[in-house]
Parts: C-alpha cells; structure tokens; sequence
C-alpha cells in the first residue's frame, strides 16, 4: 500500500538559511499534518491543512510557514533557521472520511550548524 | 493546557511477559486516543486505537482500554516478543473540532529481554 512520502530524508542547513519540506500524502488522504520531534522527544504538532485549508495551528514558530497545494501535498518553508531547529520532522496524512487515523511518513531530519 | 501524562518513562519485561503502559489527559472533549510505536530513528507507527464511545479495544497481542470518567487509558501487550522492545506513545485528539490535532504523550521505552 502506498504510504506518505517526504522529501528531503536529510537535510543540513547553517544558521540564518532558510529550507523547504515536501510531504505527499497517501493517495485519497485529504489532511496532512506536519510534527517536530527532537532527540528523545514526543512528537510536537506544528500545523494542519484539511482541503488546502490551514486546519489547526500548534507550537509552530513564525519564521515556518507552510501550505497545502491542490494535488494535497504539502511543504513547510522554515526560514532563519536556527540550532535549535534541528530535529525530525513528520509529516502525517488522513483521511477526513475515517476521521483522525494519521499515518506518518519517514520524517525529514534536518541538522542546523 | 491540554496534557496528556505517560507512565512509565521505561519499562523492562521478559519475553513472555505483559507490558502495560498508562496515559492520563486533561481535555474532557478529547474523543480519539491512538497509540504509535516507535523504534530508533523510524517513522511513528499506528499500532492501535480507541474512540470515547468504546471502553475496550483487541488486536491479537495488543489492547487498549479507556475510562472516560477518569480520563485514562491504558495499553496492554502481552506474551512480548523482542520485536515488541521500541518507544511506545499514546495520543490523545485535543478539542471536539480539532480536525484531529493530536497530543501526546512523552513516551515509553519498553525494552524486552529473551
């Protein structure tokens, strides 16, 4: 079955660069969610997209940005970036007609230096 | 806020043996409560979940439990295998519209030795 796909697997940035993250979500999944999770961390909600809609906002900071584009994939645009940023970064998908059952994609792990 | 608690932080077990892990939340219109494993460096992997209407859910060796009126529930896995050892989180859906917005848990590292 085909799962959530993200884009880059790794990524290293300085500080003050500025970097994109791609999620495609699986197939007929409307929603998308974007988490970041640091060494040893619990995942933490960024921000959600429901039909190219911005859905819920979380602890994201105001230098990220993201959006969801008609085909439903999404990118989170992260700019000034700091040390602090570095992390993993999930996306996840669902389907708004079996509400709430997110499946995550292989997560993006971005490094600052 | 909204807050989900996560006991234990480890838990060790023999193989063969149950694992239990308890979860507490705060938001009375929390209605969805999953369950993701984790191993080292790997995606979240949904494992299990429960919605506020049911008190008790199975999947072979996995189960969960809810208790609405306390706000807690529960995952229990028995006759462990190696396999099983990962961080274990529970979730829980934070207001009624939340479009499934998810808190979790600060996790558990279960570790199952043969």
């Amino acid at each position: 079955a085909a799962g959530v796909i993200q884009s880059p697997r790794h990524l290293i940035k300085e500080k003050r660069e500025t970097a994109t993250l791609k999620c495609y979500p699986i197939p007929r999944h409307d929603t998308v969610y974007w988490y970041q999770q640091g060494p040893g961390q619990d995942p933490q909600f960024l921000i959600s997209f429901y039909e190219k809609m911005q859905s819920d906002k979380g602890s994201i900071p105001d230098r990220f940005s993201a959006q969801q584009f008609s085909d439903y994939h999404s990118e989170l645009n992260m700019s000034s970036l700091e040390l602090g940023d570095s992390a993993l970064y999930f996306c996840a998908s669902s389907s708004s007609g079996i509400s709430y059952e997110q499946y995550f994609g292989p997560g993006t792990r971005l490094t600052v230096t | 806020g909204e807050n989900v608690e996560q006991h234990p932080s480890t838990l060790s077990v023999q193989e063969g043996d149950s694992a239990v892990i308890k979860c507490t939340y705060s938001d009375s219109a929390s209605n969805y409560f999953p369950w993701y494993k984790q191993e080292l460096g790997k995606r979240p992997q949904l494992i299990i979940d429960i919605r506020s209407n049911v008190g008790e859910k199975k999947d072979q060796r996995i189960a969960v439990t809810l208790n609405k009126t306390a706000k807690h529930f529960s995952l229990h896995i028995t006759e462990t295998q190696p396999e099983d050892s990962a961080v274990y989180f529970c979730a829980a859906s934070i207001g009624g519209d939340s479009w499934g917005k998810l808190q979790f848990g600060a996790g558990t590292q279960v570790v199952v030795t043969p």
